[in-house]
């Protein structure tokens, strides 16, 4: 089946120390997206990727990044993570923005 | 800025009792609103798509509408298993494509 996969389920990092996670896809879509979600708020977005074009959005902190080296592979960096980036981190994928996007499982980050 | 309000925060229901959630939106141009199941721990699950006011969707024990101004997902007859966070979401304009703005979401819970 056609999916959005998230490695790993679950992330501990200490604090301050770098983090990478990762998201692949074989929907063969031209545009991923990086969320993060904290405990019983909404999913904000973070960035995307449309086609090779970086998109980031005004309020996310420098200290995130995101590499995508091909159409099916999208990271997340944390440089330097706080007790504040604790959250679940979710990849998502469209067909150029159209419709209803597919989202993996999230990885869980704690930071300790 | 477009915003997505959803009602109630929590949600508890006896097996065959009835009930609606509510989304309301405010967006500059309706490009589609999206409900979305999400169990603990896992990403969200697209349950359906509505792009104008008076359409209506239906999936097994979920009924979705829209208005100008709202949506509702009636849920009739709940069971056990449909106990999860339900999340509504609008596409936002972008510079490219579009974006999913979300609500903070309806924490349902069914009782047997």
């Amino acid at each position: 089946d056609a999916m959005v996969i998230q490695n790993p389920r679950y992330q501990v990092t200490q604090f301050g120390k770098p983090v990478t996670l990762s998201c692949s896809q074989t929907l063969n879509h031209n545009v991923m997206y990086w969320y993060q979600q904290k405990s019983s708020q909404a999913p904000k977005l973070l960035f995307h990727y449309y086609d090779k074009d970086f998109n980031n959005e005004a309020d996310t902190p420098d200290n995130f990044q995101s590499r995508r080296p091909n159409t099916s592979f999208c990271f997340l960096d944390i440089r330097s993570p706080g007790l504040g980036d604790a959250a679940m981190y979710l990849c998502a994928t469209s067909s150029s923005g159209q419709g209803g996007y597919t989202f993996g499982s999230g990885t869980r980050l704690t930071v300790v | 800025e477009d915003q997505v309000t959803q009602s109630p925060e929590a949600l508890r229901l006896q097996e065959g009792e009835s009930s609606s959630l509510n989304c309301s939106y405010t967006v500059s141009g309706l490009r589609g609103l999206f409900w979305y199941r999400q169990d603990p721990g896992k990403g969200p699950e697209f349950l359906f798509t509505l792009y104008s006011a008076g359409e209506e969707k239906e999936k097994e024990r979920l009924k979705a509408t829209l208005t100008k101004k709202e949506s509702f997902l009636h849920i009739t007859a709940p069971k056990p298993e449909d106990s999860a966070t339900y999340l509504c979401a609008v596409h936002s304009l972008m510079e490219y494509g579009n974006k999913l703005v979300f609500g903070a979401g309806t924490i349902l819970r069914v009782k047997s």
